[in-house]
């Protein structure tokens, strides 16, 4: 069936370095991805958007990836900050405005 | 923050009950979407509202309903509660003509079901 899942279910790096957070998709019928953080406590929040037609998008920090031959989605955020560390997940719209959600990545910065 | 307040934040229920979680939009904001997230897992769709009406359902039976009322705000009800329903449900809304990932999602509501 349709699935959004992701590598890595955690990932720890050092302030200040470079995170990149990957994700596969099933559906190749999926137009539209989204990147969404999750802190504790909280909703996801909106981080970064790309449509099927596209390969890359930057946005203040992160850029998003799409690579549609195999399926593959990363998240990159520069120059990771404390504030960074969250549960991340990426999602695909399957149809209409339904979105399908991955399983999240939790992103640990270290001091 | 988001504009998306959601209530009860947390509540309590026996297997079986009836539960009824409210949900208050940004004035504006004319579609709205329920998730499920379990422990450790992310959302699931439920359902989507646009001006009153749904259109849009995930995987959830039936005793899965909802509701939107005219002044943004919206319930989820859940009948015949089973120990399943246990999750974080969050409500979701987005502005006419926003793109289908820019929602802005509250806090949620924390179900567990003994």
């Amino acid at each position: 069936g349709e699935s959004v899942g992701l590598h890595l279910p955690t990932l720890s790096v050092q302030e200040g370095d470079n995170s990149i957070i990957n994700c596969a998709y099933s559906n190749s019928a999926s137009d539209y991805f989204i990147w969404y953080k999750q802190e504790s406590g909280k909703g996801p929040q909106f981080i970064i958007d790309i449509r099927s037609n596209m390969d890359k998008r930057q946005g203040q920090r992160v850029t998003v990836l799409l690579n549609k031959t195999v399926k593959h989605l990363s998240l990159q955020i520069a120059a990771t900050q404390p504030g960074d560390s969250a549960v991340y997940f990426c999602a695909e719209r399957t149809s209409g405005s339904r979105l399908t959600f991955g399983e999240g990545t939790q992103l640990t910065v270290n001091p | 923050e988001t504009g998306v307040t959601q209530s009860p934040t947390h509540l309590i229920k026996t297997r079986g009950q009836q539960v009824t979680l409210r949900c208050s939009s940004q004035s504006g904001h004319n579609t709205v979407s329920w998730y499920q997230q379990a422990l450790g897992q992310g959302p699931q769709f439920i359902f989507q509202y646009y001006r009153e009406e749904e259109n849009g359902r995930g995987n959830f039976p039936p005793r899965f309903s909802g509701l939107q009322f005219p002044n943004y705000s919206s319930e989820l009800n859940v009948n015949a509660l089973e120990l399943d329903d246990s999750a974080l449900y969050l409500c979701a809304s987005r502005g006419q003509g926003a793109l289908a990932g820019e929602l802005f999602f509250g806090e949620g509501s924390r179900l567990t079901v003994l």
